[in-house]
């Protein structure tokens, strides 16, 4: 069955601190995976888009990495700022995406940075 | 651009209530999606769209409807509302599929009661 398992579920870190979420994805054949931002109350907002043949893709202090080998991403945050609180959905695609794209979507990493 | 905006933002029903929320994206974009987001939940495709007039089932269609009257809009519709309905909604849109970022709306959050 194809899935997406982020971890952690949560994380509190100080502000100006780094940080690394985990996705492990058991979709093949796999196209691309991406990094989405969710703040509360909003619709998330994409950070990065990785095909198959992309090891690492940086968004300012965002950067993400991908193992397609291992069917593993990292998305490192550096320097944290109050403002990355929010979640972190991984979403993987399938390569057979058809019409809807075959998006499957982790139930997220909520981030809280404190100050 | 003011990108994809949905309407209402918030909306109380009671049971067997129906109601519709409306989708707009003025990118252009041919696909459009509808969302659910449950706590403990990854997003579940609802129904989706290829283009003007036409829909197809996602991963849980049961007890919604959706028409693509306009490119530029995507309707979804409740006709008889559940409890299990109660959830906070989101559209999306894209240019193509593969490789293409999904542009989400700000959310609608239902309440069923």
């Amino acid at each position: 069955k194809n899935q997406v398992e982020q971890s952690p579920q949560s994380l509190i870190i100080l502000e100006g601190k780094n940080c690394t979420l985990q996705c492990n994805y058991t979709v093949s054949p796999f196209s691309n995976l991406r990094w989405y931002k969710q703040d509360t109350g909003r619709g998330p907002v994409s950070l990065t888009i990785m095909t198959f043949s992309e090891n690492t893709k940086s968004n300012g202090r965002y950067t993400a990495t991908l193992d397609a080998d291992t069917k593993q991403s990292s998305l490192h945050i550096t320097a944290s700022q109050l403002s990355d609180s929010a979640s972190y959905i991984c979403v993987v695609s399938g390569a057979y995406g058809g019409s809807q794209g075959n998006l499957i979507f982790g139930k997220g990493t909520k981030l809280s940075v404190k100050p | 651009n003011a990108g994809v905006t949905q309407t209402p933002k918030f909306r109380v029903l009671k049971t067997g209530q129906s109601m519709t929320l409306l989708c707009a994206q003025d990118m252009n974009h041919e696909y459009m999606y509808w969302y659910r987001q449950d706590p403990g939940m990854g997003l579940r495709l609802i129904h989706y769209s290829v283009g003007e007039g036409t829909t197809a089932k996602g991963e849980v269609p049961d007890g919604y409807n959706v028409s693509r009257l306009k490119k530029q809009n995507f309707l979804l519709g409740l006709e008889s509302a559940a409890p299990s309905q109660t959830s906070v909604y989101f559209c999306a849109s894209t240019y193509g599929v593969i490789g293409n970022e999904q542009f989400f709306g700000p959310g609608t959050r239902l309440t069923v009661l």
